[in-house]
């Protein structure tokens, strides 16, 4: 069972660009979370998906920044027309549909850098 | 507002000694709390996951601990090994919430 996989995992982006990471869950897996980790930071919550619908954004900034997680397929955090400070690290995690607590499994990261 | 503290920043260590990490947090209403360890350029493995109501949970050299009155929780490591270098996480969830509070960590490095 493969874990969480996350491509690329280096991007190097001009200002101005897009950026699209993609996450593709451990199999079995529906709830797909994307962190975000700046230099010398703890990893920040940005947004939870279930299939097709996005359950908590609350941590995801407003502008520039969005996320899918469609029926078939991985789940995509695109940025757009990225800034200097959108250079971070940018972690995916997934865990299987289950009420109370539950694990989550981290993906290797993204690592963005923004010229 | 939420926060996960945790110290030292970091911490060195020879090989085969023992050492504690420590993690304070505000974060309520608390329903678990998570010990990662993160090696470079790699994403968070967990290493124990505790509810309000355990005080002491283990992974084989890892054992943790948690007081949930006063807050605090802390990471023993024993007999440490050179692959024990990383960083460990300690991070905290809200009850009835889905997002996660991660600590800075603990830059721990383990010398021959």
């Amino acid at each position: 069972n493969a874990g969480v996989m996350q491509n690329p995992r280096h991007l190097v982006r001009r200002r101005g660009q897009e950026a699209r990471l993609r996450c593709s869950p451990m199999k079995g897996h529906s709830h797909v979370y994307w962190y975000r980790q700046l230099p010398e930071e703890g990893l920040k919550f940005m947004v939870y998906l279930q299939k097709e619908n996005i359950i908590d954004e609350s941590g995801m900034p407003k502008e520039r920044f969005s996320a899918e997680f469609p029926k078939e397929g991985p789940s995509i955090l695109r940025i757009q027309q990225v800034v200097r400070g959108d250079s971070a690290a940018y972690f995916c995690a997934s865990s299987p549909p289950s009420r109370g607590f539950y694990e989550q499994y981290f993906g290797p990261g993204t690592r963005l850098t923004v010229t | 507002k939420n926060q996960v503290e945790q110290s030292p920043q970091s911490l060195i260590i020879l090989e085969g000694k023992n050492c504690t990490l420590q993690c304070n947090y505000t974060v309520s209403p608390f329903s678990n709390l998570r010990w990662y360890k993160q090696d470079t350029g790699r994403g968070p493995v967990s290493l124990t996951i505790m509810t309000f109501s355990e005080n002491t949970k283990s992974n084989g050299r890892y054992t943790a601990t948690l007081d949930a009155d006063t807050k605090q929780s802390s990471l023993h490591i024993t007999a440490s090994q050179l692959s024990d270098s990383a960083s460990y996480i300690c991070v905290v969830s809200l009850t009835g919430a889905n997002n996660l509070f991660f600590g800075t960590g603990t830059r721990l490095t383990v010398i021959p």
